[in-house]
Protein backbone atom coordinates (compact mmCIF):
# COMPACT_ATOMS: atom_id res chain seq x y z
CA UNK A 1 0.00 0.00 0.00
CA UNK A 2 1.00 3.61 -0.64
CA UNK A 3 0.71 6.49 1.70
CA UNK A 4 1.46 10.27 1.42
CA UNK A 5 1.96 12.23 4.60
CA UNK A 6 1.57 16.22 4.30
CA UNK A 7 2.99 17.43 8.05
CA UNK A 8 2.33 20.60 7.79
CA UNK A 9 -1.24 21.70 7.46
CA UNK A 10 -0.97 25.66 7.20
CA UNK A 11 2.27 27.41 6.37
CA UNK A 12 2.03 30.93 6.39
CA UNK A 13 4.95 32.69 4.64
CA UNK A 14 5.59 36.83 3.92
CA UNK A 15 5.51 37.61 0.16
CA UNK A 16 8.61 37.58 -1.44
CA UNK A 17 10.07 35.01 1.09
CA UNK A 18 10.95 31.61 0.52
CA UNK A 19 9.25 28.45 0.90
CA UNK A 20 9.29 24.72 1.52
CA UNK A 21 6.18 22.63 1.73
CA UNK A 22 6.97 19.01 2.99
CA UNK A 23 5.97 15.69 2.13
CA UNK A 24 6.70 12.17 2.45
CA UNK A 25 5.50 9.03 1.17
CA UNK A 26 5.46 5.26 1.82
CA UNK A 27 5.82 2.50 -0.75
CA UNK A 28 6.77 -0.80 -1.32
CA UNK A 29 7.58 0.14 -4.98
CA UNK A 30 8.89 2.44 -7.26
CA UNK A 31 6.83 5.65 -7.34
CA UNK A 32 5.25 8.49 -9.16
CA UNK A 33 5.06 11.42 -7.26
CA UNK A 34 3.10 14.56 -7.96
CA UNK A 35 2.45 18.44 -6.46
CA UNK A 36 -1.07 19.91 -7.40
CA UNK A 37 -2.12 23.46 -6.08
CA UNK A 38 -5.97 24.31 -5.93
CA UNK A 39 -7.31 27.76 -6.04
CA UNK A 40 -10.20 28.48 -3.53
CA UNK A 41 -13.75 26.46 -5.17
CA UNK A 42 -12.00 25.50 -7.94
CA UNK A 43 -10.45 21.75 -9.23
CA UNK A 44 -6.80 20.50 -8.56
CA UNK A 45 -4.03 22.15 -11.34
CA UNK A 46 -0.83 19.59 -11.99
CA UNK A 47 2.20 22.24 -10.64
CA UNK A 48 4.86 18.91 -11.57
CA UNK A 49 5.80 15.42 -11.52
CA UNK A 50 8.43 13.37 -10.89
CA UNK A 51 8.64 10.07 -12.94
CA UNK A 52 12.44 9.43 -13.17
CA UNK A 53 15.74 10.64 -13.89
CA UNK A 54 16.76 13.76 -12.68
CA UNK A 55 15.67 14.47 -8.81
CA UNK A 56 15.44 18.11 -9.03
CA UNK A 57 11.88 18.68 -11.32
CA UNK A 58 10.60 22.09 -12.27
CA UNK A 59 7.17 23.45 -12.55
CA UNK A 60 4.86 26.00 -13.34
CA UNK A 61 4.86 29.41 -11.39
CA UNK A 62 8.44 29.14 -10.73
CA UNK A 63 8.10 25.83 -7.92
CA UNK A 64 10.08 23.01 -7.98
CA UNK A 65 10.67 19.52 -5.93
CA UNK A 66 13.60 17.04 -5.34
CA UNK A 67 12.82 13.51 -5.02
CA UNK A 68 14.78 11.83 -2.43
CA UNK A 69 14.83 8.30 -2.26
CA UNK A 70 16.72 7.75 1.12
CA UNK A 71 14.65 9.73 2.62
CA UNK A 72 11.25 8.98 0.90
CA UNK A 73 10.61 13.14 0.54
CA UNK A 74 9.28 14.97 -2.30
CA UNK A 75 9.33 18.56 -0.89
CA UNK A 76 8.17 21.54 -3.01
CA UNK A 77 10.07 24.80 -3.01
CA UNK A 78 9.68 28.51 -3.93
CA UNK A 79 12.64 31.00 -3.84
CA UNK A 80 10.06 34.28 -3.26
CA UNK A 81 6.39 33.87 -3.26
CA UNK A 82 4.00 36.35 -4.26
CA UNK A 83 0.36 36.53 -3.19
CA UNK A 84 -1.22 34.77 -6.33
CA UNK A 85 0.41 31.69 -4.43
CA UNK A 86 -2.23 31.72 -1.46
CA UNK A 87 -3.86 28.11 -2.13
CA UNK A 88 -3.76 24.55 -1.07
CA UNK A 89 -0.80 22.29 -2.23
CA UNK A 90 -1.28 18.44 -2.59
CA UNK A 91 1.40 15.94 -2.36
CA UNK A 92 0.44 12.81 -4.60
CA UNK A 93 1.97 9.51 -5.01
CA UNK A 94 1.16 6.55 -7.61
CA UNK A 95 2.83 3.08 -7.81
CA UNK A 96 3.63 1.85 -11.08
CA UNK A 97 1.37 0.43 -13.35
CA UNK A 98 -2.21 0.98 -13.14
CA UNK A 99 -2.59 2.06 -9.35
CA UNK A 100 -4.60 4.66 -8.27
CA UNK A 101 -3.45 7.90 -6.98
CA UNK A 102 -3.28 8.90 -3.62
CA UNK A 103 -3.53 12.34 -2.03
CA UNK A 104 -1.93 14.00 0.90
CA UNK A 105 -4.61 15.76 3.35
CA UNK A 106 -3.42 19.17 1.66
CA UNK A 107 -0.93 22.19 2.70
CA UNK A 108 -2.86 25.54 3.10
CA UNK A 109 -0.08 27.90 1.99
CA UNK A 110 -1.42 31.12 3.24
CA UNK A 111 0.92 35.05 1.98
CA UNK A 112 1.31 37.55 3.80
CA UNK A 113 2.25 41.31 2.28
CA UNK B 1 -8.43 23.72 -25.04
CA UNK B 2 -12.00 23.35 -22.92
CA UNK B 3 -10.79 21.42 -19.85
CA UNK B 4 -12.83 19.43 -17.55
CA UNK B 5 -16.63 20.34 -17.08
CA UNK B 6 -18.40 19.99 -14.14
CA UNK B 7 -22.26 20.67 -13.11
CA UNK B 8 -24.21 21.86 -10.91
CA UNK B 9 -20.72 23.76 -9.12
CA UNK B 10 -23.13 23.82 -6.08
CA UNK B 11 -25.92 21.91 -4.53
CA UNK B 12 -27.95 21.78 -1.53
CA UNK B 13 -30.46 19.06 -0.46
CA UNK B 14 -32.44 17.55 2.34
CA UNK B 15 -31.05 14.12 3.86
CA UNK B 16 -32.82 11.18 2.27
CA UNK B 17 -33.18 13.05 -1.34
CA UNK B 18 -31.83 12.02 -4.09
CA UNK B 19 -29.05 14.08 -6.59
CA UNK B 20 -27.19 13.61 -9.48
CA UNK B 21 -23.57 14.99 -10.69
CA UNK B 22 -22.35 15.61 -14.20
CA UNK B 23 -18.90 15.63 -15.93
CA UNK B 24 -18.16 16.01 -19.23
CA UNK B 25 -14.11 15.10 -19.79
CA UNK B 26 -11.26 16.41 -22.23
CA UNK B 27 -12.25 15.55 -25.62
CA UNK B 28 -10.58 12.68 -26.79
CA UNK B 29 -9.61 11.50 -22.96
CA UNK B 30 -10.34 8.06 -22.55
CA UNK B 31 -10.03 7.60 -18.86
CA UNK B 32 -12.09 9.19 -16.54
CA UNK B 33 -12.24 9.68 -12.96
CA UNK B 34 -14.49 10.81 -9.52
CA UNK B 35 -13.03 11.61 -6.56
CA UNK B 36 -14.90 13.06 -3.14
CA UNK B 37 -12.84 15.83 -1.58
CA UNK B 38 -14.23 15.82 2.54
CA UNK B 39 -12.93 19.10 4.05
CA UNK B 40 -9.40 19.26 4.93
CA UNK B 41 -9.00 16.66 3.09
CA UNK B 42 -6.68 14.84 -0.25
CA UNK B 43 -9.49 13.49 -3.06
CA UNK B 44 -10.54 9.95 -2.36
CA UNK B 45 -10.92 8.02 -5.21
CA UNK B 46 -14.70 6.65 -5.54
CA UNK B 47 -14.49 5.23 -9.27
CA UNK B 48 -12.51 4.90 -12.35
CA UNK B 49 -13.38 4.38 -15.70
CA UNK B 50 -11.75 3.50 -18.98
CA UNK B 51 -13.59 4.09 -21.82
CA UNK B 52 -16.91 3.01 -21.00
CA UNK B 53 -15.92 0.02 -18.35
CA UNK B 54 -15.73 1.43 -15.03
CA UNK B 55 -12.17 -0.46 -13.89
CA UNK B 56 -11.95 0.39 -10.10
CA UNK B 57 -14.91 0.84 -8.38
CA UNK B 58 -13.39 -0.73 -4.99
CA UNK B 59 -14.27 2.57 -3.06
CA UNK B 60 -17.82 3.42 -4.59
CA UNK B 61 -20.19 2.69 -1.66
CA UNK B 62 -22.70 0.70 -3.59
CA UNK B 63 -25.61 0.90 -1.03
CA UNK B 64 -26.02 4.36 -2.63
CA UNK B 65 -23.73 5.52 -4.86
CA UNK B 66 -23.68 4.68 -9.03
CA UNK B 67 -22.34 6.08 -12.04
CA UNK B 68 -22.05 5.69 -15.35
CA UNK B 69 -20.68 6.19 -18.44
CA UNK B 70 -22.73 6.00 -21.89
CA UNK B 71 -21.15 5.99 -25.03
CA UNK B 72 -17.63 6.95 -22.68
CA UNK B 73 -17.68 10.26 -22.90
CA UNK B 74 -19.65 12.00 -20.35
CA UNK B 75 -20.50 10.90 -16.70
CA UNK B 76 -22.85 11.21 -13.60
CA UNK B 77 -22.35 9.93 -10.45
CA UNK B 78 -25.89 9.63 -8.49
CA UNK B 79 -26.16 9.55 -4.43
CA UNK B 80 -29.66 8.07 -3.16
CA UNK B 81 -30.47 8.35 -0.96
CA UNK B 82 -28.15 11.01 0.35
CA UNK B 83 -26.95 11.17 3.83
CA UNK B 84 -25.19 14.29 6.22
CA UNK B 85 -22.07 12.12 5.56
CA UNK B 86 -22.06 12.97 1.92
CA UNK B 87 -21.32 16.58 2.36
CA UNK B 88 -18.29 16.96 0.17
CA UNK B 89 -17.07 18.21 -2.75
CA UNK B 90 -16.85 15.56 -5.70
CA UNK B 91 -14.25 16.65 -8.23
CA UNK B 92 -13.83 14.94 -11.58
CA UNK B 93 -10.87 14.35 -14.00
CA UNK B 94 -9.29 12.80 -16.80
CA UNK B 95 -6.51 11.71 -18.63
CA UNK B 96 -5.13 10.37 -22.19
CA UNK B 97 -4.03 7.53 -21.48
CA UNK B 98 -4.80 4.90 -18.09
CA UNK B 99 -1.54 4.47 -15.94
CA UNK B 100 1.68 4.90 -16.85
CA UNK B 101 4.32 7.63 -16.78
CA UNK B 102 2.47 10.01 -19.25
CA UNK B 103 -0.63 9.92 -17.67
CA UNK B 104 -1.83 13.58 -16.22
CA UNK B 105 -5.29 13.69 -14.60
CA UNK B 106 -6.73 16.95 -15.33
CA UNK B 107 -9.41 18.30 -12.57
CA UNK B 108 -12.37 19.70 -13.45
CA UNK B 109 -14.09 22.81 -10.64
CA UNK B 110 -15.75 20.31 -8.61
CA UNK B 111 -19.38 20.10 -7.53
CA UNK B 112 -19.61 21.48 -3.75
CA UNK B 113 -22.49 19.02 -1.80
CA UNK B 114 -24.25 19.83 1.20
CA UNK B 115 -26.44 17.87 2.63
CA UNK B 116 -28.71 19.45 5.55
Amino acid sequence: AQSVTQLDSQVPVFEEAPVELRCNYSSSVSVYLFWYVQYPNQGLQLLLKYLSGSTLVKGINGFEAEFNKSQTSFHLRKPSVHISDTAEYFCAVRAGGYQKVTFGTGTKLQVIP
Amino acid sequence: EAGVVQSPRYKIIEKKQPVAFWCNPISGHNTLYWYRQNLGQGPELLIRYENEEAVDDSQLPKDRFSAERLKGVDSTLKIQPAELGDSAVYLCASSLVPGGEYETQYFGPGTRLLVL
